[in-house]
C-alpha cells in the first residue's frame, strides 16, 4: 500500500512569492491534515478535512494561506505571499480510523 | 484545549540499554487515544505505539512498551535493547475518541543512541 505522498520535498523561495504544496493521501482515507512544524517543535494543525469539507481551519492564517481538497482525495496548500516566518516543514497526514499516517513533508525556506 | 507535555528535550542512551521517555497530557475526556511517533532525520513521522484509554493493559510492540497511568495522565515510552536506528525525535500525541479527529502533539524528545 502506498503511503502519503507529498511534493516537493524542498522549496526555497523569496519572500512575497507564492508557493504551493501537494499531498496525495492513502487511498480510502477520508480525513486529511495539514500540519506545520517549526524547528525543534511538534507539528501544529493548520487545517483538517473530512472528505471535501474543511472541518477545522481555526489555525490557518487565512489572509495568506489557502487550501483545497478537490473530490475528497488530493489536497493543495498554498501560501501567498510568503513571509520569512513561514519557513518550516509542512506535513500532510491522512487517517481512516484512529491513527494518522504522515508524508515526508516539504521543507520550506523563505529568504 | 488538550495539551501534551514532554519535559525532556533531549535524552541519550547507551546501545543495548533501556531508556524511558516521559509524556503527560491534560484532558477532561474519558475516551481518547495516545500515541508515540518517531521522526528520524528523513522527517517522516512513523507510528511507534498506540494506547486506547479504555484499555488498562499497557501496549507493547517488540522492544517498545508504554506505562499508561490514566489517573496521573502520564504516558511514558520505554525502549529496551536500544539500537542505533532508534535515534530520532520522539513525539507523544493525543487524540480524542469518538468526538474528534484532531491530534495534539508534544514538543518532542531528541533521543541519541551512543555506540
Amino acid at each position: 500500500e502506498a503511503g502519503v505522498v507529498q511534493s516537493p520535498r524542498y522549496k526555497i523561495i523569496e519572500k512575497k512569492q507564492p508557493v504551493a504544496f501537494w499531498c496525495n493521501p492513502i487511498s480510502g482515507h477520508n480525513t486529511l491534515y495539514w500540519y506545520r512544524q517549526n524547528l525543534g517543535q511538534g507539528p501544529e494543525l493548520l487545517i483538517r478535512y473530512e472528505n471535501e469539507e474543511a472541518v477545522d481551519d481555526s489555525q490557518l492564517p487565512k489572509d495568506r494561506f489557502s487550501a483545497e481538497r478537490l473530490k475528497g482525495v488530493d489536497s493543495t496548500l498554498k501560501i501567498q505571499p510568503a513571509e520569512l516566518g513561514d519557513s518550516a516543514v509542512y506535513l500532510c497526514a491522512s487517517s481512516s480510523d484512529t491513527e494518522a499516517f504522515f508524508g515526508q513533508g516539504t521543507r520550506l525556506t523563505v529568504v | 484545549a488538550q495539551t501534551v507535555t514532554q519535559s525532556q528535550p533531549e535524552m541519550s542512551v547507551q546501545e543495548a540499554e533501556t531508556v524511558t521517555l516521559s509524556c503527560t497530557y491534560d484532558t477532561s475526556e474519558s475516551d481518547y487515544y495516545l500515541f508515540w511517533y518517531k521522526q528520524p532525520p528523513s522527517r517522516q513521522m512513523i507510528l511507534v505505539i498506540r494506547q486506547e484509554a479504555y484499555k488498562q493493559q499497557n501496549a507493547t510492540e517488540n522492544r517498545f512498551s508504554v506505562n499508561f497511568q490514566k489517573a496521573a495522565k502520564s504516558f511514558s515510552l520505554k525502549i529496551s535493547d536500544s539500537q542505533l536506528g532508534d535515534a530520532a525525535m520522539y513525539f507523544c500525541a493525543y487524540r480524542r475518541g469518538a468526538t474528534g479527529n484532531q491530534f495534539y502533539f508534544g514538543t518532542g524528545t531528541s533521543l541519541t543512541v551512543i555506540p
